[in-house]
């Protein structure tokens, strides 16, 4: 499986503010993409955001967007104008070589008022 | 729009228990997927259908067991539940073994005591 780090488990942001989650990935494939989920505490697995490695652009979904950087394989979610809906977990994933998606051990973010 | 459909929601089994988690997907998705989730562990995958027909292991494929029954169902069997396996288990699909995001389940939370 690939490796993939989520070194930040849990962070704390102000409403309105910008917050970045980290995630760095371990591969020698020379194409990959990124994906980012969200969960809330009521469980489900939301998808957010997903990146190739060839995308030139960096991918913005609304208030997402995904700050690739290949040089040092890392792959950042970015939150602006945070809500308090956005306070779950975050999980950033890739494929490995045959396709399934690893998951990293997810960073906790929470939104204060 | 029901998605991927997991049941059940919540389980209690006792130690060396067998039990079956169902899971059903309504996009006509090729691959299918077992994945558990442990707390500062992410999401591990168990088994993986990349097509009817086919079925592989994961990373923490030991004491579980899986039909693909057809294109839609995905179950996964404990034969002899033991309490390591007490986990938030979720079944998700994709489009493709290659591409796309992975759908989730809304999780099934098995205790074994």
């Amino acid at each position: 499986a690939q490796k993939i780090t989520q070194t930040q488990p849990g962070m704390f942001v102000q409403e309105k503010e910008a917050v970045t989650l980290d995630c760095t990935y371990d591969t020698s494939d020379q194409s990959y993409g990124l994906f980012w989920y969200k969960q809330p505490s009521s469980g489900e697995m939301i998808f957010l955001i997903y990146q190739g490695s060839y995308d030139e652009q960096n991918a913005t979904e609304g208030r997402y967007s995904l700050n690739f950087q290949k040089a040092r394989k890392s792959a950042n979610l970015v939150i602006s104008a945070s809500q308090l809906g956005d306070s779950a977990m975050y999980f950033c994933a890739m494929p490995d070589n045959d396709y399934k998606l690893s998951f990293g051990a997810g960073t906790t973010v929470t939104v204060r008022a | 729009n029901a998605g991927v459909t997991q049941t059940p929601k919540f389980q209690v089994l006792k130690t060396g228990q067998s039990m079956t988690l169902q899971c059903a997907q309504d996009m006509n998705h090729n691959s299918m997927y077992w994945y558990r989730q442990d707390p500062g562990m992410g999401l591990r995958l168990i088994y993986y259908s990349a097509s009817e027909g086919t079925t592989d292991k994961g990373e923490v494929p030991n004491g579980y067991n899986v039909s693909r029954l057809n294109k839609r169902e995905f179950s996964l069997r404990l034969e002899s539940a033991a309490p390591s396996q007490t986990s938030v288990y979720f079944c998700a699909s994709r489009l493709y073994l290659e591409a796309g995001e992975l759908f989730f389940g809304e999780g099934s939370r098995l205790t074994v005591l």
